[in-house]
């Protein structure tokens, strides 16, 4: 079984700042796949970034990086340099890669607000 | 517009009523999924096709939900005798094996049930 939990129901940063968004995760599959999606108010998921379980460093994608703790099986999101239209529901999602399994499980979401 | 696409974007029924969305998936993206979004939680998997053939089923899908990728391009999900337990966005995405080394998956804007 899988799981993921973000515990931060709601965040604030202002513009310009960096924030950082918690996800951990559980899993008996030794390899796996992280991934963080963005859901603004229209409904759409905009997939982000994904991090590789045996990746020996942690991904980067553009403003987006994360922050790939193995042993503590974490995997946060960090958002440079925030805009406001980073304003949105931001999802931590993980599929095992072992058991040919192509369903994403993910958490209950952290609710993003950029202030200006 | 070459995204995922689903239609309807909003559907209202009574309760008993049969339902069905329709998803077209990005061109040539072997495979399709579907998710159920509840208000304030992350996407749950319901069902995923490779090609024509449904590969993998949630416990999530009841015997009054069907799912069906006739020629391995659009899919449909029927919901029959609905419920309010129903209510949801039914959110749909595809992916191309093969296309990144972590097949991320895109989502389309979703399709929002409301049962009265």
């Amino acid at each position: 079984a899988q799981k993921i939990t973000q515990t931060q129901p709601g965040m604030f940063v202002q513009e310009k700042e960096a924030v950082t968004l918690d996800c951990t995760y559980d899993t008996s599959d030794p390899s796996y796949g992280l991934f963080w999606y963005k859901q603004p108010s229209s409904g759409e998921m905009i997939f982000l970034i994904y991090q590789g379980s045996y990746d020996q460093q942690n991904a980067t994608e553009g403003r987006y990086s994360l922050n790939f703790q193995k042993a503590r099986k974490s995997a946060n999101l960090v958002i440079s340099a925030s805009q406001l239209g980073d304003s949105a529901m931001y999802f931590c999602a993980m599929r095992g890669e072992s058991t040919g399994r192509r369903a994403l499980t993910f958490g209950s979401g952290t609710r993003l607000q950029v202030q200006p | 517009d070459t995204g995922v696409s689903q239609n309807p974007r909003h559907k209202i029924t009574k309760r008993g009523q049969n339902v069905t969305f329709r998803c077209d998936p990005i061109s040539e993206h072997n495979r399709l999924y579907w998710y159920r979004q509840t208000l304030g939680q992350g996407p749950e998997f319901l069902t995923y096709f490779q090609n024509e053939a449904q590969l993998e089923k949630s416990r999530l899908l009841s015997d009054r939900f069907s799912a069906e990728r006739p020629k391995g391009s659009f899919s449909t999900l029927e919901i029959q005798r609905t419920e309010q337990g129903d209510s949801a966005m039914y959110l749909c995405a595809s992916s191309l094996v093969g296309e990144s080394s972590y097949n991320e998956q895109f989502f389309g804007p979703g399709t929002r049930l409301t049962v009265l």
